[in-house]
């Protein structure tokens, strides 16, 4: 167990609906990072929070927002969903926003859209 | 942006066997990462190691930095070995974020 939790763990819905998705970070960091699982695009870095702040962004999609709430737990928020967005998301966290330093992985949230 | 490049993508061994997994990256790195993603999909962390040698039970890990490649090396295979590797990195003087290779698929057999 990383210490990082994320629900649902399954989120089923249809085509042009909105869901969010929750993480949690281990007890004391303060950085969040979201991650995208695709069958077609692999592992890849969506969004990252630095203690409430965007830190940096990646492949992200307009139509997918973030955001970190002061007690540190984050919310991807994904809209206007396609049949494309069905993917296993992943949120990570780290003691510090700055580089080398290990991250760790939450059990990930699998979406299905139909 | 960064390559990173995973061989071999697919390894089928008999329990009890050794095996070693490589992981090339095309940049300097700040962190390298190496997880295994059980049947599950979980991401579980193996190591932490951008830099040098671990180990961790049947597990072991080195990497050279200087030359950019990583090596994972399980011994004893077991069949909840069986799962995804995938290695990930950090570009140095980058944000933190990690770029992941396409990962290695390993079964292992009874």
């Amino acid at each position: 167990d990383s210490g990082v939790t994320q629900t649902p763990k399954h989120l089923i819905t249809a085509t042009g609906q909105r869901v969010t998705l929750r993480c949690s970070p281990r007890s004391g960091d303060l950085s969040v990072y979201w991650y995208q699982q695709s069958l077609d695009q692999g592992l890849q870095f969506l969004i990252q929070y630095y203690n409430g702040e965007e830190r940096a962004k990646g492949n992200i999609l307009e139509r997918f927002s973030a955001q970190q709430f002061p007690d540190l737990h984050s919310e991807l928020n994904l809209s206007s969903l396609e049949l494309g967005d069905s993917a296993l998301y992943f949120c990570a966290s780290s003691v510090v926003g700055s580089g080398g330093i290990e991250q760790f992985f939450g059990p990930g949230t699998r979406l299905t859209v139909l | 942006g960064i390559q990173v490049e995973q061989s071999p993508p697919d390894l089928i061994l008999q329990e009890g066997a050794n095996s070693t997994l490589r992981c090339n990256f095309s940049d300097s790195v700040n962190n390298l990462q190496w997880f295994h993603q059980n049947p599950w999909g979980q991401l579980i962390n193996l190591f932490y190691i951008p830099s040098g040698t671990k180990q961790n039970g049947r597990l072991s890990a080195t990497t050279v930095a200087t030359e950019r490649y990583s090596l994972l090396y399980i011994s004893s295979s077991q069949t909840t070995d069986s799962g995804v590797y995938f290695c990930a990195v950090e570009i140095t003087g980058a944000n933190s974020k990690l770029t992941f290779g396409k990962g290695i698929t390993l079964s292992v057999r009874p």
